[in-house]
Order: structure tokens, then C-alpha cells, then sequence
């Protein structure tokens, strides 16, 4: 089956610095990747949806100069958090999608703390 | 827009226990119908799909029907195990909503030996 990687599975910063988060698909090309944000027993929060080669569709209330996203190619897809706080901590998970199939695969998470 | 309600838990069974967890959406077109699993401190598995009327979806014992007369998925398993304590999310994609997903708030089931 499809799998998607993320990298890393968990990080530690300190608040005011940046974080990248790389999400990757390693056996088909995803033309859409979706960022998602989970918060403790809570559902999935999408943050944007990005296309390989387009700028990212940001959903309402998601800061996107805050969240940037680059979907630089077809298998690789980042999300940088600049300027990181502590009410950014939280689970992001990214999924990926190929064209035809409308289900999603998700990567395994990264868990982010800022202290 | 596309909305999916799920039942709210924890949902708590004994091992072999049968399960039903509530599905029902709305959505403009004919969606395709997931149902994901979460297991603690892991991202999603799709553990199985529909994508028109009356198809059943299954895996590893669960099921699900789509009912397009009363626009639900429910997931069903006739006897669950420990290993299946997780959070399970129904969620659905349609052209309508430009394929963008849309997941219910996920129902925890919790099994005891």
C-alpha cells in the first residue's frame, strides 16, 4: 500500500525559533497533501491543502504567514512553524493523495512541544 | 457543505463484544466514505472505504454499508478485541466539497479483556 513518512516523529523547541516538518511520499506521487493539527482527544483540524508546484490553500483562522507550506514536488511536501509559542504545540499530521483516488494516506505524525 | 456526525464516546466493551459505531453525513454529490483508525501516538489508517450506494466495505472483521437512503456508514464488528481500542473517524470526500475531506470528531472504543 501507500505509504507516507514524516519527519520528525517529535520535536522540542524553544519559543521564538522555527520548525520544519517534512512529509514524504515514498511509493506514488501525490499531487495533493493535506496539513492537519490534533489537539489532545479532539478530531482532525485541517490546516491548509497544497498542490505540487501551487501555493497552499489555507483554511479560515490558520495563520498562513505563521504555517508556511511548501509542496516543492510531487513526493515532498513541508510545513515550517516560524516564530513557534507554546500554544503551537500540538500533533500535526499530514496526508497525501494521488489523482483518481480520493482516499487519503496519512504519515505517522510529528508531535511538536515548544517550550 | 459536507458535514459527518459521529456517535460521541468512549465507547467501552468486554473482548468479543459486538460493536456499532454511528456514522451519518451530509454531503452535496455522491461522496466516497471512509473510516479511519488512530491507534495512541499515530497518524491514520484507512481501515476501510465505500464509494457508492449499497457498496459494504471490510477489513480485519469491520464493516460498513453505504446507505444513501439514510446517509450513513455505520462500522460494525461482530466481536472486538483488545487490540482494537483506538479512536475510529468516519469521514467523507465528494466533488461537491472539491475532494477536500471532511472527518467526523472520531469516537474512542475502548475494549476490556
Amino acid at each position: 500500500g501507500a505509504v507516507v513518512s514524516q519527519h520528525p516523529s517529535w520535536v522540542i523547541c524553544k519559543s521564538g525559533t522555527s520548525v520544519k516538518i517534512e512529509c514524504r511520499s515514498l511509493d506514488f506521487q501525490a499531487t495533493t497533501m493535506f496539513w492537519y493539527r490534533q489537539f489532545p482527544k479532539q478530531s482532525l483540524m485541517l490546516m491548509a491543502t497544497s498542490n505540487e508546484g501551487s501555493k497552499a490553500t489555507y483554511e479560515q483562522g490558520v495563520e498562513k504567514d505563521k504555517f508556511l507550506i511548501n509542496h516543492a514536488s510531487l513526493t515532498l511536501s513541508t510545513l515550517t512553524v516560524t516564530s513557534a509559542h507554546p500554544e503551537d504545540s500540538s500533533f500535526y499530521i499530514c496526508s497525501a493523495s494521488d489523482s483518481g483516488i480520493h482516499e487519503q494516506y496519512f504519515g505517522p505524525g510529528t508531535r511538536l512541544t515548544v517550550t | 457543505g459536507n458535514s459527518v456526525t459521529q456517535m460521541e464516546g468512549p465507547v467501552t466493551l468486554s473482548e468479543e463484544a459486538f460493536l456499532t459505531i454511528n456514522c451519518t453525513y451530509t454531503a452535496t454529490g455522491y461522496p466516497s466514505l471512509f473510516w479511519y483508525v488512530q491507534y495512541p501516538g499515530e497518524g491514520l489508517q484507512l481501515l476501510l472505504k465505500a464509494t457508492k450506494a449499497d457498496d459494504k466495505g471490510s477489513n480485519k472483521g469491520f464493516e460498513a454499508t453505504y446507505r444513501k437512503e439514510t446517509t450513513s456508514f455505520h462500522l460494525e464488528k461482530g466481536s472486538v478485541q483488545v487490540s482494537d481500542s483506538a479512536v475510529y473517524f468516519c469521514a467523507l470526500s465528494s466533488l461537491g466539497g472539491s475532494y477536500i475531506p471532511t472527518f467526523g470528531r472520531g469516537t474512542s472504543l475502548i475494549v476490556h479483556p
